[in-house]
């Protein structure tokens, strides 16, 4: 275990329905992330939040919405989601404030197939 | 052109094999170096970090060369348990991953 949980493991969605998936670490880490993987495809960076506050979104459609209400918790809410969005939907966390010299520790992620 | 670079492989070898996978990056500012290891349907496990000196890690050793812009990875005696997608990952200003080299182990 890494310390970073998410739920659901699993989730199969309709294109009109709307869910969220969560994302908490008990590290202590300030800065938390959201990533997609889509097959032999490399890891996407979709969000980052520092100290709760968003510091960058990778040009994500607004189908996709963050939240982070403090610095342990991450969702990901969905509406109106496409096909094309199935994919393997990753959280994690680091120490500090999102600094690329540090470890990122991975939650177990998401299975998503919209439908 | 991709930030980083991996051949995907897959890499067929023995137990007891050598082998050895590089990854080239394409920012000559990147600042860090990490290898992952994500197991099929898991999520991404740090492996080890790669510094300028080279390190080593049991059966691990990975080094950076910032001149041809590249980092590698050899595992030596290689494991069954050692099957596994590798990540290069690089650090700019944020992390960029590879899509991963699949290595296979066999009896």
């Amino acid at each position: 275990e890494t310390g970073v949980t998410q739920t659901p493991r699993h989730l199969v969605m309709g294109m009109t329905n709307k869910k969220s998936l969560k994302c908490e670490q008990h590290l202590g880490h300030n800065a938390m992330y959201w990533y997609k993987q889509s097959a032999k495809k490399p890891l996407e960076l979709m969000f980052v939040y520092n100290f709760k506050e968003q510091t960058e979104n990778n040009s994500v459609p607004s189908r996709f919405s963050p939240e982070c209400p403090n610095s342990s918790h991450l969702f990901l809410h969905l509406h109106t989601l496409q096909p094309e969005d199935s994919a393997l939907y990753l959280c994690a966390s680091s120490p500090k404030s999102g600094l690329a010299s540090e470890t990122q520790y991975f939650g177990p992620g998401t299975r998503l197939l919209v439908l | 052109r991709k930030e980083v670079e991996q051949d995907p492989g897959p890499f067929n070898v023995p137990e007891g094999a050598t082998v050895a996978f590089n990854c080239t990056y394409s920012n000559s500012a990147s600042q860090s170096f990490f290898w992952y290891r994500q197991d099929c349907r898991k999520e991404p496990k740090l492996l080890m970090s790669v510094y300028s000196s080279g390190n080593e890690d049991g059966r691990f050793t990975a080094q950076l060369n910032r001149a041809s812009q590249y980092i590698s990875l050899l595992i030596r005696d290689s494991k069954l348990s050692d099957s596994a997608t590798y990540l290069c990952v690089v650090g700019f200003n944020k992390f960029y991953f590879g899509s991963g080299t699949k290595l296979n182990v066999k009896p």
